[in-house]
């Protein structure tokens, strides 16, 4: 079946930028999606490409695809404590199966 | 709108008892999804609803488990008899295929079972 795979953990300076990484394996996706976890709380949608795009930017976020490799990044400019969080990436295909990546949790350290 | 609703916020029971959770999913969305969250085996989809129908149930742990969604905005996720491995964050979602066709999570039920 559909996989999707992420690294599990990602320390960065806060001011830096995070690259957070994730791989699929559904060559049917129409949509690839981020989303992020805040301690406590669901999973909330950050932002999401459409398959037959390669880039996304939405101010600090920047999504790049892949589509060929099965590659999809979120870049987080200037990162801040306040984005230290779970990031899941995941991928729907033209019904509505959703698959979610394992989340990255990425630290943000003073 | 409110976005999905779900209760209890936390659940504690012991071992054998019957847990109901409940979600209302957002205004007008057809589908509806039930997550688990757990640290060994990450977000597990259990069951999801289109137009109150269940469609794929596949994700259901076993026969202790069950769902309904009896209108459009209610849905429940019933474990009878509930036991430690249960212990998880269930979360609810909702979406429609307007737009992104995104889902739209709740803020999740945390059970612990005793």
């Amino acid at each position: 079946g559909e996989d999707v795979e992420q690294s599990l953990f990602l320390s960065v300076r806060e001011g830096d930028s995070s690259v957070i990484n994730c791989t699929y394996t559904d060559s049917s996706s129409t949509y690839l999606y981020w989303y992020k976890q805040e301690p406590g709380a669901g999973l909330q949608l950050l932002t999401y490409i459409f398959s037959n795009m390669d880039m996304k930017q939405d101010q600090r976020l920047t999504v790049l695809l892949n589509k060929k490799d099965k590659h999809l990044s979120l870049r987080i400019a200037d990162t801040q404590t306040g984005d230290s969080a779970i990031y899941f990436c995941a991928e729907k295909d033209y019904g509505q199966n959703f698959v979610f990546g394992p989340g990255t949790r990425l630290s943000v350290l003073p | 709108d409110a976005g999905v609703i779900q209760s209890p916020r936390h659940e504690v029971t012991e071992m054998g008892q019957e847990v109901t959770l409940r979600c209302k999913p957002i205004s007008g969305h057809d589908y509806l999804f039930w997550y688990r969250q757990t640290m060994m085996r990450g977000l597990e989809l259990l069951i999801y609803f289109n137009n109150n129908v269940p469609i794929d149930d596949s994700g259901m742990p076993e026969d202790r488990f069950s769902a309904k969604m009896p209108n459009a905005s209610f849905s429940t996720l019933k474990i009878q008899p509930s036991e430690p491995r249960d212990s998880a964050v269930y979360f609810c979602a909702s979406s429609d295929l307007a737009g992104v066709e995104t889902q739209y999570f709740g803020p999740g039920t945390r059970l612990l079972v005793l």
